[in-house]
């Protein structure tokens, strides 16, 4: 483990609020993702960075926003949009040349709206 | 459309039995594939893919483009391989960069 860290573990919001996910890392990666995980459907894909100062929308980017002002974070903004954000929440990263698709995962954090 | 599709949420087999976890995917370009897994308590990370053609843990994956799928194989489970298995198509964005595709999961459960 190591590598790739997220916090908080667990995030209470309440309605109307934005909150925001930190994810950090330090294996050089150029490639930094955000998926949600809810039950029975997997991970989905919400916003994706291949390099600094640069960010594409996945498929369920409504509601939530992104930057990426250093190579090493990445941080998720969970806005009051989002008609429904208590999931769990996965950082991942991955170099782009070499095996590009090899992502690397952070813990998680599970947020849940009160 | 890209899809992904593990059509069973558990797979429950005892100690020495053979594994077989589903999946089956829908992409009309050639297919990139991953078997990903998360065991308890742990992060989620890479088991293997197909480019590699190679054997972890014991587990193995074919590609059949005919059928459209790359099962992951085990002859012997054992328990410690319980955990949860997800597939994984790369595919392209609009953006001409690439990115996962997750199948839904099956978590195998390894009885003694």
């Amino acid at each position: 483990d190591g590598g790739i860290t997220q916090s908080p573990k667990y995030l209470f919001r309440k309605e109307g609020q934005n909150v925001t996910l930190s994810c950090e890392q330090n294996l050089n990666h150029d490639a930094m993702y955000w998926y949600r995980q809810d039950p029975g459907q997997g991970l989905r894909l919400i916003y994706y960075s291949q390099i600094v100062n640069d960010f594409q929308k996945g498929d369920i980017a409504e509601g939530y926003s992104v930057s990426r002002e250093k190579k090493e974070s990445f941080p998720l903004t969970v806005t009051s949009a989002q008609k429904n954000p208590t999931a769990f929440y996965l950082c991942a990263s991955s170099i782009l040349s070499g095996a590009p698709d090899t992502q690397y995962f952070g813990p998680g954090t599970r947020l849940t709206v009160l | 459309a890209q899809r992904v599709t593990q059509p069973e949420k558990l797979l429950s087999v005892f100690k020495g039995a053979p594994v077989e976890l589903k999946c089956n995917y829908s992409y009309s370009g050639s297919p990139e594939l991953f078997w990903y897994v998360q065991y308890s308590r742990q992060r989620l990370q890479l088991l293997l893919r197909h480019i590699s053609r190679e054997s972890i843990k014991g587990f193995t994956a074919d590609l059949n483009k005919g059928e459209t799928s790359f099962h992951l194989k085990k002859p012997f489970a054992q328990e410690e391989d319980s955990a949860m298995y997800y597939c994984a198509l790369s595919r392209p964005m609009d953006t001409g960069r690439r990115a996962l595709t997750f199948g839904s999961g099956t978590r195998l459960q390894v009885q003694p």
